[in-house]
């Protein structure tokens, strides 16, 4: 299966500050996605072929990548942006989820 | 807009089989999307565990192969979970899922015990 490896595992990050977080994957995969998900929350979709917005998610975040390595941007670190972010691969099945980046504020 | 719910016993015994339900609501399963299984395992790993389509074909993780069924009841617009021969590994909260090509609505979840 294709493992999805997020880096880092924790992070925190100032308001106002940039924040990059990394999914690699183990074997090439043609799109990524990025879900949030909070305390006590279903996750929701956030990011889908690796740089389009899920409906309502704010302009301040961005995707990008190829191949094997993706990542997801907050240009400038809010609030309400604190929780877990995780990658998925739908390429191939079984389709797989990375171990999350918990986002904390600092 | 869709939907989904999921219900069923929280508490399952060790051997015995898990059984759950996701009821949707706003949009027919039978009109598009596969209609997924992903369970979250105390520590918050996430496993997709399968998908049964539009059509009524099955998709699973072959870790889960030999124990995993899902079923749809296309009258009452539900799809359905079964685990066999469940452990306390088997101990998750439990969604259902679906969209075009990725995640786009998820239930509100369903934590399953597996305990004596």
């Amino acid at each position: 299966e294709n493992v999805l490896t997020q880096s880092p595992a924790i992070m925190s990050a100032s308001l106002g500050e940039k924040v990059t977080m990394s999914c690699r994957a183990s074997s090439s995969v043609n799109y990524m996605y990025w879900y949030q998900q909070k305390s006590d929350a279903s996750p929701k979709l956030w990011i889908y072929y690796t740089s389009n917005l899920a409906p309502g998610v704010p302009a301040r975040f961005s995707g990008s990548g190829s191949g094997n390595s993706y990542s997801l941007t907050i240009s400038s670190m809010e609030g309400e942006d604190a929780a877990t972010y995780y990658c998925q691969q739908f390429t191939s099945s079984p389709y797989t989820f990375g171990g999350g980046t918990k986002l904390e504020i600092k | 807009d869709v939907q989904l719910q999921e219900s069923g016993p929280g508490l399952v015994k060790p051997s015995q089989s898990l059984s759950l339900t996701c009821t949707v609501t706003g949009y027919s399963i039978t009109s598009d999307y596969a209609w997924n299984w992903i369970r979250q395992f105390p520590g918050n790993k996430l496993e997709w565990m399968g998908y049964i389509s539009y059509s009524g074909s099955t998709s699973y993780n072959p870790s889960l192969k030999s124990r995993i069924s899902i079923t749809r009841d296309t009258s009452k617009n539900q799809f359905f979970l079964q685990l066999n021969s469940v452990t306390t590994e088997d101990t998750a909260t439990y969604y259902c899922a679906t969209g075009l090509r990725r995640f786009a609505y998820w239930g509100q979840g369903t934590l399953v015990t597996v305990s004596a």
